[in-house]
């Protein structure tokens, strides 16, 4: 029973690449959840997803930043145009759905993005 | 704005003996609360949670206690081993719905031996 698996775990960017990080949630998870954490600071919420829907993306920047969930395929978080300041831990975690109750979230290893 | 506060960046405690974390809020909306425990280069792994319903909750050496009124908790852990050396979050929730998770900062727990 596999956990919340993301790829790359390491990705180096250059200043105005793409950056693409694959989440893939624990099997029967219907929700992921996508957060950063900045050197020496606790994680930071940026967007929930359920297939196909974006349910709240409020900590996500409004410029350079998308997520996606799609029905078949991983989720993915889009960073284009990366500048140093996006340099981060970014972690996916998800979570089953149980009768609309929150459940404790269960998170991947990360992926480490540093961009040069 | 921080909603969820661990004022102490780091805490060291003998092996053996009782290593206590603690962890403030200010939203008045969060009834669910949970603590992660992290290693270096490895994703956060969930320890336990308290509804809000509730004032304690046991799980084998951890204890998490919250106290409403003054919108504090603790996690207590005891007796205290070394693999328990790591950095523990605390976050907290709005329990209705699946709802995103507010992070408090972390504490870094050393466990000498």
């Amino acid at each position: 029973n596999a956990g919340v698996m993301q790829n790359p775990r390491h990705l180096v960017r250059r200043r105005g690449q793409e950056a693409r990080l694959r989440c893939s949630p624990m099997k029967g998870h219907s929700h992921v959840y996508w957060y950063r954490q900045l050197p020496e600071e606790g994680l930071k919420f940026m967007v929930y997803l359920q297939k196909e829907n974006i349910i709240d993306e409020s900590g996500m920047p409004k410029e350079r930043f998308s997520a996606e969930f799609p029905k078949e395929g991983p989720s993915i978080l889009r960073i284009q145009q990366v500048v140093r300041g996006d340099s981060a831990a970014y972690f996916c975690a998800s979570s089953p759905e149980l009768a609309g109750i929150t459940y404790e979230q269960f998170f991947g290893p990360g992926t480490r993005l540093t961009v040069l | 704005d921080q909603q969820v506060k661990q004022n102490s960046p780091s805490l060291s405690v003998q092996e053996g003996r009782i290593s206590i974390l603690n962890c403030d809020y200010t939203n008045s909306m969060f009834d669910y609360f949970l603590w992660y425990k992290k290693y270096p280069a490895e994703g956060p792994t969930f320890l336990i949670s308290i509804s809000s319903i509730k004032d304690k909750n046991e799980d084998g050496r951890f204890t998490v206690f919250l106290n409403k009124s003054a919108k504090h908790l603790s996690l207590h852990i005891v007796p205290s081993q070394p693999g328990d050396s790591a950095v523990y979050f605390c976050a907290a929730s709005v329990r209705q719905g699946a709802q995103k998770l507010v992070f408090g900062q972390g504490t870094r727990l050393t466990i000498n031996p």
